[in-house]
């Protein structure tokens, strides 16, 4: 069956634009996940949905960021004023039972 | 608070040679355990998981690991390395019933002809 898709893949911005990564999960998940993952580090959780409840967003670097999922399905993770150090992969994850995530091929954001 | 340690940033080995690749974790409660595999321009990918059941947890493409409460070690291996194995391996952790994971910093497999 289809995975969790992300688009766009690449994203270049120019710095002080915003930008908006979108993310579609499994159908059916429940779950949703935003993590960070810098070049030659591992992932870092930025925020989780449970349906379109965010219920944590406690990893979310700055109030430029924000994320959405207003029906429960689709994701929006948007960022505002982009900064060179928002540079970085931001993989998106969706699980059914909330234990094995599936993780999307993520979209790589490089701000110049 | 959590945190998973991988030791080194890369491991080279021959083709055909055992793979072990490191995971150290520190938790207050016991872990969920992960490891995943990341190839190039693609997703992250379970390879496998403990979840307090046995100790010793078989994961896909031959891969599998042993959770060791004494070492607080979940050291991924393979008994014998395949070029196709060369990808990026992240092992991560999270509470029991916590769904937030926490990460390592990765370790590079390199396989040798």
């Amino acid at each position: 069956g289809a995975g969790v898709s992300q688009s766009p893949r690449y994203k270049v911005a120019k710095r002080g634009q915003d930008v908006a990564l979108r993310c579609d999960p499994i159908s059916g998940h429940v779950s949703l996940f935003w993590y960070q993952q810098a070049l030659g580090q591992g992932p870092e959780f930025l925020t989780y949905f449970q349906n379109e409840a965010q219920l944590d967003k406690s990893g979310l670097p700055s109030d430029r960021f924000f994320a959405e999922r207003p029906e429960g399905s689709v994701s929006t993770l948007k960022i505002q004023r982009t900064q060179q150090e928002d540079s970085a992969v931001y993989l998106c994850a969706s699980s059914l039972a909330g234990d094995e995530q599936y993780f999307g091929p993520g979209t790589r954001l490089t701000v110049t | 608070a959590q945190s998973v340690t991988q030791l080194g940033s890369h491991v080279s080995v021959s083709e055909g040679a055992l793979v072990l690749l490191r995971c150290n974790y520190s938790s207050s409660v016991p872990p969920y355990l992960f490891w995943y595999v990341q190839y190039p321009n693609q997703g992250l990918q379970l390879l496998l998981k403990y979840t307090s059941a046995a100790t010793l947890v078989k994961g896909i493409n031959g891969f599998e690991a042993e959770f060791k409460k004494s070492e607080t070690s979940f050291h991924l291996t393979k008994p014998s390395a395949h070029m196709s194995d060369a990808a990026e391996y992240f092992c991560a952790v999270s509470g029991s019933g916590d769904y937030q994971l926490i990460w390592g910093a990765g370790t590079k497999l390199i396989i040798k002809p």
